[in-house]
């Protein structure tokens, strides 16, 4: 079982539309999440960041930690065209070694 | 600041060629990986060093090696390539503390025949 799944799509939603990209875990150690963007041929670039459970809001993005079902999830809103990407998960318990999924693509249509 | 580069941009290697991918930074970032993207099987972690002089391996080490003599320099090397090496490798720095804060570099595409 791969420590972190993620669903790779492909999701393709109408610009103006709310996103919703999801992982889940197995590791009940992993403390930081993270969520990076990856547009083709380019390397990951971080989103957002947040430590145990909860929310955090930036801008556009919402990222959600649920450490009890062990899933973690990333919201965008008001999507647009320049959003399309692949949307990477990550996490680590302690900042040492890090487990990605596999990415979710995205695009916006306009 | 140039950030995180890497060197080559694109290398074709022939089985049981070795060669080094460098990655070099310029922010003082004592955390710096490898990985690898593979379709399907999403980033990988191959080593990584919380500073110089220390290194340890990741997920998938077998068949890298990996040195840091300098805060700014992490090559990784590949001994014998192998085709089942054949990725996209990425390399990626932060200050140890920030537990995530990742840069990335742009790549190297490595095909092994």
């Amino acid at each position: 079982q791969k420590e972190v799944e993620q669903d790779p799509g492909p999701l393709s939603v109408p610009e103006g539309a709310i996103v919703s990209l999801n992982c889940t875990y197995s590791n009940s150690a992993f403390q930081y999440f993270m969520w990076y963007r990856q547009y083709s041929r380019k390397g990951p670039e971080l989103l957002m960041y947040t430590y145990s459970s909860g929310n955090k809001e930036d801008g556009r993005f919402t990222a959600q930690v649920d450490k009890s079902s062990k899933y973690i999830s990333l919201f965008i809103r008001d999507s647009q065209p320049s959003d399309s990407a692949t949307y990477l998960c990550a996490m680590t318990p302690t900042g040492n070694q890090f487990y990605f999924g596999t990415g979710t693509s995205l695009t916006v249509i306009p | 600041n140039a950030g995180v580069t890497q060197t080559p941009k694109f290398q074709v290697l022939k089985t049981g060629q070795s060669m080094t991918l460098q990655c070099a930074q310029d922010m003082n970032h004592e955390y710096m990986s490898w990985y690898r993207q593979d379709p399907g099987m999403g980033l990988r972690l191959i080593h990584y060093s919380v500073g110089a002089g220390i290194t340890d391996q990741g997920e998938v080490p077998n068949g890298y090696n990996v040195s840091r003599s300098t805060t700014e320099d992490f090559p990784l090397r590949l001994l014998s390539a192998a085709p089942s090496q054949t990725s996209v490798y990425f390399c990626a720095s932060s200050y140890y503390g920030t537990r995530g804060t990742q840069y990335f570099g742009p790549g190297t595409r490595l095909l092994v025949l």
